[in-house]
């Protein structure tokens, strides 16, 4: 079985600053990352994914993640968020005949 | 290429009334996923169909709720008698389906957000 867990419920960040949002993964086989993203009365939409290959991996909007197996993380990070940007996130893994599983979010607020 | 259709997008019911729900995944995805997704919670995998059949229903509360997928297409979910603690917003996903469908992007629909009284 795996888990996730998404260490921050809430992230606060000025426009056009950094950000990086956590996310830790447990499983006892290789996995394959993901995260989404949810913005208001809508569903999710994916982000980017780590299936193998290259940690760095890069996706929408921006966004890109980096895997790290010795300590099993995949934080998502944008060098300089929008407004646009304000949504809940989260990350999710799966093995490859396993359910996908998701974090509890991270709720990114965005302000001027 | 049309997304994934839900419907009803809001539904207000009583306890113990039933109530269900409707989904048509993308145009050729074999792969039908239900969620549930519970205020300040990630979504949570109730049943997977591969066509018509059933691939995952361990969470899947059998005892109250009911999914099929009888002609591989679109897909309904019931839940009978519905309880307090079901009020949830109810996701349906869809992917191809392919035989390494663990590494496959589900596409999402909007969601059925139901508020049980």
């Amino acid at each position: 079985a795996q888990s996730v867990t998404q260490l921050d419920s809430q992230v606060p960040v000025f426009e056009e600053a950094p950000v990086e949002l956590r996310c830790n993964y447990s499983s006892s086989v290789s996995v394959y990352l993901f995260w989404y993203v949810q913005y208001p009365n809508q569903g999710l939409q994916l982000l980017l994914k780590y299936l193998s290959g290259s940690t760095l991996v890069k996706g929408i909007n921006g966004f890109e993640a980096e895997f790290n197996k010795s300590q099993t993380s995949f934080h998502l990070r944008k060098p300089s968020v929008h407004i646009s940007d304000t949504a809940e996130y989260f990350c999710a893994v799966r093995g490859t005949a396993s359910k996908l599983t998701f974090g509890t979010g991270t709720r990114l607020q965005v302000t001027l | 290429e049309a997304g994934v259709a839900q419907s009803p997008r809001y539904k207000i019911i009583e306890k113990r009334q039933s109530v269900a729900f409707w989904c048509n995944p993308i145009s050729g995805h074999a792969t039908l996923y239900w969620y549930q997704q519970i205020l300040g919670q990630g979504p949570k995998l109730l049943i997977q169909f591969q066509n018509n059949g059933v691939v995952d229903d361990s969470q899947l509360p059998k005892d109250r709720f009911s999914a099929e997928r009888l002609k591989g297409v679109d897909s309904t979910l019931k839940i009978q008698p519905a309880k307090l603690e079901d009020s949830a917003v109810y996701l349906c996903a869809s992917s191809r389906g392919g035989l390494a469908y663990g590494q496959e992007t589900q596409y999402f629909g909007p969601g059925t957000r139901l508020l049980v009284l």
